[in-house]
């Protein structure tokens, strides 16, 4: 079973929709998680950390249930900016290693 | 801010040929790692670092080399390569325990003929 696991899509939505992605985890051991954006041909970068009480960063809001040992991401108002892979990201409080989720795809249409 | 830099960004060899993939970040991060991603596949890891010393084996290790003589570097070196290296490859970094994330590198792009 992989460590971590994504719907990959694609979700093709249009302008002004709200959209959720979930994530799950298999080790329960896992401590922090997060969010990555990948756009085409890019790297990986930050979206946002994801606490146990839930955040929110603007337009993204994110969500933790460890007892499921489930991820979420909710954007809401798409914008066309917003289409790119977006992936779920776990790691384990020993040995420190990251494992990413295969991505899961977004398209914003006009 | 550099933060994580990769050398070189394209990269074209031929089959047998070996070549060092050079990584570098300046946020005396203890944890380093090298992926490679390829074609609507995600990140796969190939070797990471918990420090200066420290180097581990990830999920898809075979044909590369690291080592880790100082904190702020981890090259990644390919022994003789094989056109299945054909990929892109990125370096990360980041501080150890908590709520850390990685930082990426640009990646580097590898084809081999």
């Amino acid at each position: 079973r992989k460590e971590v696991e994504q719907d990959p899509g694609p979700f093709n939505v249009p302008e002004g929709a709200t959209v959720a992605f979930n994530c799950t985890y298999s080790n329960s051991a896992s401590q922090s998680f997060f969010w990555y954006r990948q756009d085409c041909r890019k790297e990986p970068k930050l979206l946002m950390s994801v606490y146990s009480s839930g955040n929110e960063d603007g337009r993204f809001t994110a969500q933790l249930n460890r007892a499921s040992q489930y991820i979420s991401l909710l954007i809401r108002d798409s914008k066309l900016s917003d289409s790119a892979t977006y992936l779920c990201v776990v790691r384990k409080n020993t040995g420190n290693q990251f494992y990413f989720g295969t991505g899961t795809s977004l398209t914003v249409i006009p | 801010n550099a933060g994580v830099t990769q050398t070189p960004k394209f990269q074209v060899l031929k089959t047998g040929q070996s070549m060092t993939l050079q990584c570098a970040q300046d946020m005396n991060h203890e944890y380093m790692s090298w992926y490679r991603q390829d074609p609507g596949m995600g990140l796969r890891l190939i070797h990471y670092s918990v420090g200066a010393g420290i180097t581990d084996q990830g999920e898809v290790p075979n044909g590369y080399n690291v080592s880790r003589s100082t904190t702020e570097d981890f090259p990644l070196r390919l022994l003789s390569a094989a056109p299945s290296q054909t990929s892109v490859y990125f370096c990360a970094s980041s501080l150890t325990g908590g709520n850390q994330p990685q930082h990426f590198g640009d990646g580097t792009r590898l084809s081999i003929l």
